[in-house]
C-alpha cells in the first residue's frame, strides 16, 4: 500500500540553524511528492513539490529531493527563521489519492 | 496558485444542532474535493472524498448519516455536521485538485474551519 513516514517532532531549533525533516514513503506506481506546511489556526500550504525521481523541490529557502533509491523526500533549509515556526506535513500523490504524514511541529527560537 | 475558499473561517454551535461547511475552488473546477478533520497536534485524519454529481465515499469509521458531503457542483462542496455533540469539536479542512490536471498533482486547501460544539 502507499504511506508516509515522517520524523516526529517537536523540533525546537535557534535562529540561523539547520533544519532537516525525514520523510519516507512506500508507494506503488510513480507517486508524486509534496511538503505542506500549516501555521496555527490555518489550513495547509503547499510549499514545495517533486513530481518525479531525481527532482528538486524548493521555495523559500526550502529544498527536498525526490530520491526514489531510498524512497525519500527529506526537507532541508539552511538557516530557519523565527517565521518558519509551523506544522509541516510530507505527502504523496498517487493516483486520485493523497496520503499524509504525521506532521512535524517546528519551533524556532530566536 | 489555485484557491480553495472555505467557511466559515470559526463556528461555535449548540449541541444538538446542525452546521454546514463550504468549500469553494475559486478559479478552477475540481471534480473531486476532500473533507479532512484534524485534532490538536495530530495529522489530517480522511473523512471523505467528495465527486461532483455522485455521492461521497466515507473512509471507515466516519458516519455517513452525521456528516453529510454534497458536491453540486465543479467549484462548491458543502459538509453538514448533523446533530452535532461536543465530541464533534474539531478542525475540519477541505482541499480540492483541478480537473485538468488531476493525476499526481498538488492539492489546494481551505482555510479550516474550527468547530467548537458547546
Amino acid at each position: 500500500g502507499n504511506s508516509v513516514t515522517q520524523m516526529e517532532g517537536p523540533v525546537t531549533l535557534s535562529e540561523e540553524a539547520f533544519l532537516t525533516i525525514n520523510c519516507t514513503y512506500t508507494a506503488t506506481g510513480y507517486p508524486s511528492l509534496f511538503w505542506y506546511v500549516q501555521y496555527p489556526g490555518e489550513g495547509l500550504q503547499l510549499l514545495l513539490k517533486a513530481t518525479k525521481a531525481d527532482d528538486k523541490g524548493s521555495n523559500k529557502g526550502f529544498e527536498a529531493t525526490y530520491r526514489k533509491e531510498t524512497t525519500s523526500f527529506h526537507l532541508e533549509k539552511g538557516s530557519v527563521q523565527v517565521s518558519d515556526s509551523a506544522v509541516y506535513f510530507c505527502a504523496l500523490s498517487t493516483g486520485n489519492q493523497f496520503y499524509f504524514g504525521t506532521g512535524t511541529s517546528l519551533t524556532v527560537i530566536p | 496558485g489555485a484557491v480553495v475558499s472555505q467557511h466559515p473561517s470559526r463556528v461555535i454551535c449548540k449541541s444538538g444542532t446542525s452546521v454546514k461547511i463550504e468549500c469553494r475552488s475559486l478559479d478552477f473546477q475540481a471534480t473531486t474535493m476532500f473533507w479532512y478533520r484534524q485534532f490538536p497536534k495530530q495529522s489530517l485524519m480522511l473523512m471523505a472524498t467528495s465527486n461532483e454529481g455522485s455521492k461521497a465515499t466515507y473512509e471507515q469509521g466516519v458516519e455517513k448519516d452525521k456528516f453529510l458531503i454534497n458536491h453540486a457542483s465543479l467549484t462548491l462542496s458543502t459538509l453538514t455536521v448533523t446533530s452535532a455533540h461536543p465530541e464533534d469539536s474539531s478542525f475540519y479542512i477541505c482541499s480540492a485538485r483541478e480537473l485538468a490536471t488531476f493525476m499526481n498533482t498538488e492539492a489546494f486547501f481551505g482555510q479550516g474551519t474550527r468547530l467548537t460544539v458547546v
